[in-house]
């Protein structure tokens, strides 16, 4: 099933910050989340596994609620590049390898 | 540059016409991918290879035909396509398959006349 994300767009100045939520009515062992730019390639960002862990690199970091099937994906000090759309992709433990991607949140940051 | 190569870039071709989109990676990875992407709309998984056994196929129809020859390719044969059929083919890669990050490459834009 697909996972439900929110919200649908956003636009931003350059240096707020955002965040983007995924969440998911089944029981998930993984969240992928991935970002991509009008007429380019998905590009992964970074990958959460049952267990609850936060992880980040810059100012893009994400966390993972196992309990509430939620994920989070937290934008801080915005850039013009962080423009596009933002996915998320979820693994469940008995479609291991199927990966089902929300609809994505576009995020637009203007100067 | 992604690490993921897809030939050709665009592709128009009639609905009897036959053709093939080509994927390559050279990043060791062994589980392969093809999506489907409508524009605005997420990908949507079509075949996952694993080890270069097919290990997933979303009940595409049977106009589209995969094909991995080894490790590093991956092929989609396509023949008899309708025009709903018109969309970004995204091939990825992961490093094993389950709970791997995938690398996408850029695609190939599919237009059925």
């Amino acid at each position: 099933q697909q996972p439900v994300q929110s919200p649908q767009a956003v636009i931003l100045r350059e240096g707020e910050d955002a965040v983007i939520n995924c969440s998911s009515s089944k029981a998930l062992y993984s969240v992928h989340w991935y970002r991509q730019k009008h007429g380019e390639a998905p590009v992964f960002l970074m990958i959460l596994l049952k267990g609850g862990e936060q992880k980040g690199h810059d100012k893009i970091s994400a966390s993972f609620n196992e309990k509430k099937q939620q994920s989070s994906l937290y934008l801080t000090a915005s850039q013009l590049s962080y423009s596009g759309t933002y996915f998320c992709g979820t693994e469940t433990n008995t479609n291991a390898g199927k990966s089902t991607f929300g609809d994505g949140t576009t995020l637009t940051v203007k100067p | 540059d992604t690490e993921v190569t897809q030939t050709p870039k665009h592709l128009v071709m009639g609905m009897t016409n036959k053709k093939s989109l080509k994927c390559e990676q050279h990043m060791g990875h062994r589980a392969m991918y093809w999506y489907k992407q409508k524009a605005k709309k997420p990908p949507e998984l079509m075949f996952v290879y694993s080890y270069e056994k097919l290990s997933i196929n979303e009940s595409v129809p049977s106009r589209f035909s995969p094909e991995c020859p080894n490790s590093s390719l991956l092929n989609l044969h396509l023949h008899a396509l309708q025009p709903e059929d018109s969309a970004l083919y995204l091939c990825a890669s992961s490093q094993s398959g389950a709970f791997q990050p995938q690398h996408f490459g850029d695609g190939t834009r599919l237009s059925i006349l």
